[in-house]
């Protein structure tokens, strides 16, 4: 079935440093791809989607590029700040199974200042 | 703002227990879905409904049961309390292909003991 494999944490880097957070998938068909954010003691929010090949989502300064022949969707972020420190969730929507998302484990990312 | 409610934030209860974790939402959402989160396994789906009284299993549904007797309520049920579902449970509503994607509550973090 459909999966999402991201690399396991915690991921610490200092404030300004370069992120890069790497998801692949398996998907039959081409699946849209999600990255999630958890905030501490938060739910759940949409950080960007991409919903085809070569689509690039970004938001807050992150961005994630829908690579088919690579199937990955791996997030990125140029300066990362102590406000980024979070939980990530790599995402894909099974298109097979009407509007269900198959989320990968978690990456939890530390950001020090 | 969309707002998923739960109901509890910290719930601690007995072995043999009958629990209900409640979920509201206020954006007259069709879909809603229960998630139980652990760490190493991410989030997995235990329960999801596209309508009032209409329910549909996840890919963990033993033990559980939900009830969705009006649109803005999602329950879930844990008919006799196990020590192995201690465990966060987040639940989200709306639609994957929207704006904000999901929405999620700021979960319930449950503790059989």
């Amino acid at each position: 079935g459909d999966s999402v494999t991201q690399m396991e944490g915690p991921v610490t880097l200092s404030e300004e440093a370069f992120l890069t957070i790497n998801c692949t998938y398996t998907a039959t068909g081409y699946p849209s791809l999600f990255w999630y954010v958890q905030y501490p003691g938060e739910g759940l929010q949409l950080l960007l989607k991409a919903t085809k090949a070569d689509d690039k989502g970004s938001n807050k300064g992150f961005e994630a590029t829908y690579r088919k022949e690579t199937t990955s969707f791996h997030l990125e972020k140029g300066s990362v700040q102590v406000s980024d420190s979070a939980v990530y969730f790599c995402a894909l929507k099974d298109v097979n199974r009407d509007d269900k998302i198959i989320f990968g484990k978690g990456t939890r990312l530390h950001i020090l200042p | 703002d969309v707002k998923v409610t739960q109901s509890s934030r910290y719930l601690v209860k007995r072995t043999g227990e009958k629990v209900f974790l409640e979920c509201v939402q206020d954006m007259d959402h069709e879909n809603m879905f229960w998630y139980r989160q652990d760490p190493g396994l991410g989030l997995r789906l235990i329960y999801f409904s596209y309508d009032v009284k209409m329910k549909e299993k996840g890919d963990i549904p033993e033990g559980y049961s939900v009830s969705r007797e009006k649109k803005e309520r999602f329950s879930l049920i844990l008919e006799s309390a196990s020590t192995n579902q201690t465990s966060m449970y987040l639940c989200a509503s709306g639609q994957i292909d929207s704006r904000y994607g999901y929405t999620f509550g700021s979960g319930t973090r449950l503790t059989v003991v």
